[in-house]
């Protein structure tokens, strides 16, 4: 089955600085990549998604890149601030025998802390 | 839109107690997701279902689980006999038409410990 290998575990960076998280999946089949982030204490909530048609996607600081020959896929967060510090999670969607696609296999997070 | 509603938001009960989790789905939503999140494990999924009929349960850990879906709008994760090493917080999730295609809505999550 799938499997999603998320690194770096953990990442320290000063605020203003880029950050940089990198996952890979096993099925060359899945085709829909979420990120999550995640709060002390709270829901994961998604923050940006790729479809395996595209290979790059922006929304204002984040920007996720996918290179389905490697399969692998990054989130970039440029001009990184406190409030960026949370857990991130990636995930990919794998192929199933029924011919739907319903779930998602997670990355085990990085944690991100932004110093100040 | 109220977002995914589970219930309680904490429970605390004694080994071999039965424990009854509650999810109710954003409406409209055809999918619904049971994920159980350790420190140990991270995010894993534990069934899913689609329109109300349970898809894949292959990661239901084993026979104490169980889960229902009997309508649109509720569904629910039993445990019994509850054991120690279930304790975890544990997130109910729903989606809309296609499931790994569109966005997973996750609810605030049931932190369960079990004495």
């Amino acid at each position: 089955g799938e499997n999603v290998e998320q690194h770096p575990s953990t990442l320290s960076v000063q605020e203003g600085d880029s950050a940089v998280i990198k996952c890979t999946y096993s099925d060359s089949a899945s085709n829909y990549f979420p990120w999550y982030k995640q709060e002390l204490g709270k829901r994961p909530q998604l923050i940006i998604d790729i479809r395996s048609n595209v290979g790059e996607k922006k929304d204002q600081r984040i920007a996720v890149t996918l290179n389905k020959t490697a399969k692998h896929f990054s989130l970039h967060i440029t001009e990184t601030q406190p409030e960026d510090s949370a857990v991130y999670f990636c995930a990919a969607s794998p192929h199933t025998p029924w011919g739907s696609q319903g779930n998602l296999i997670f990355g085990k997070g990085t944690k991100l802390s932004v110093k100040p | 839109d109220a977002g995914v509603i589970q219930s309680p938001r904490h429970e605390v009960t004694e080994m071999g107690q039965e424990v009854t989790l509650r999810c109710k789905p954003i409406s409209g939503h055809d999918y619904l997701f049971w994920y159980r999140q350790t420190m140990m494990r991270g995010l894993e999924l534990l069934i899913y279902f689609n329109n109300n009929v349970p898809i894949d349960d292959s990661g239901m850990p084993e026979d104490r689980f169980s889960a229902k879906m009997p309508n649109a709008s509720f569904s629910t994760l039993k445990i019994q006999p509850s054991e120690p090493r279930d304790s975890a917080v544990y997130f109910c999730a729903s989606s809309f038409g296609g499931g790994s295609n569109q966005p997973q809505h996750f609810g605030d999550g049931t932190r369960l410990s079990i004495l």
